[in-house]
């Protein structure tokens, strides 16, 4: 059954350093998302990609994020300047459809900021 | 701006027993989704539905639009079922879930 994939399963980095995380959607698959959790809080939605460009962000999606879908099949999620509070589980997700889609998560990517 | 709240946070349970777990939002949505995250922190769709009553297995999720609310029900609950469980709603255009805080659920044998 096709999955989503992340990579890596857990980063630690420095505060200030930039990070990049690497998701693969399912194929045929239109629609990409990033969401995060924060250890012991709900999961939050960061951003939507659609057609090459990003078609919604929350407010949590300030100017040291952006994404990118280099090749067709990767979709990265890049933190310019990490801070502290920027330590969470990072969830991609895909779907087919819009509106009434169902969506697959990746097993999600670790960040640690120390 | 959704808010979507989830009823118990907990729940214990003796094997076998029929769970239920309520979830209700504020605003109109595309759709709703229940969603299982085991304790590694790996998520997994169980549900998306916009109206009516979906099964799978033991599994069996409700939805009433009017009311703005829905409930996951297990049947014959298993210890396999222990996870937390999340109901998320989808809005248009780009279905952007918002999240409930999750239901954490143990079976004991």
């Amino acid at each position: 059954e096709p999955e989503v994939t992340q990579t890596p399963s857990h980063q630690v980095t420095q505060m200030g350093q930039e990070v990049i995380l690497r998701c693969v959607p399912i194929s045929n698959h239109l629609y990409f998302y990033w969401y995060r959790q924060i250890l012991g809080q709900k999961v939050e939605f960061l951003v939507s990609f659609y057609n090459n460009e990003i078609s919604e962000k929350s407010e949590i999606f300030d100017d040291q994020f952006s994404v990118e879908r280099p090749d067709g099949s990767n979709f990265t999620l890049k933190i310019r300047s990490t801070k502290l509070e920027d330590s969470a589980m990072y969830f991609c997700a895909s779907s087919l459809l819009a509106g009434e889609g169902t969506q697959y998560f990746g097993p999600g990517t670790r960040l640690t900021v120390l | 701006k959704n808010e979507v709240e989830q009823s118990p946070q907990n729940l214990t349970a003796q094997e076998g027993e029929f769970i239920t777990i309520n979830c209700s939002y504020s605003v109109g949505i595309s759709a709703l989704h229940w969603l299982q995250q085991h304790p590694g922190g790996g998520i997994v769709s169980l549900f998306m539905l916009s109206s009516g009553k979906k099964k799978h297995g033991r599994l069996i999720a409700t939805i009433n639009i009017q009311e703005k609310h829905s409930s996951l029900h297990i049947t014959a609950s298993h210890p396999r079922d222990s996870a937390v469980y999340i109901c998320a709603v989808g809005h248009n255009p780009t279905d952007k879930l918002i999240f409930g805080t999750g239901t954490r659920l143990q079976v004991f044998p």
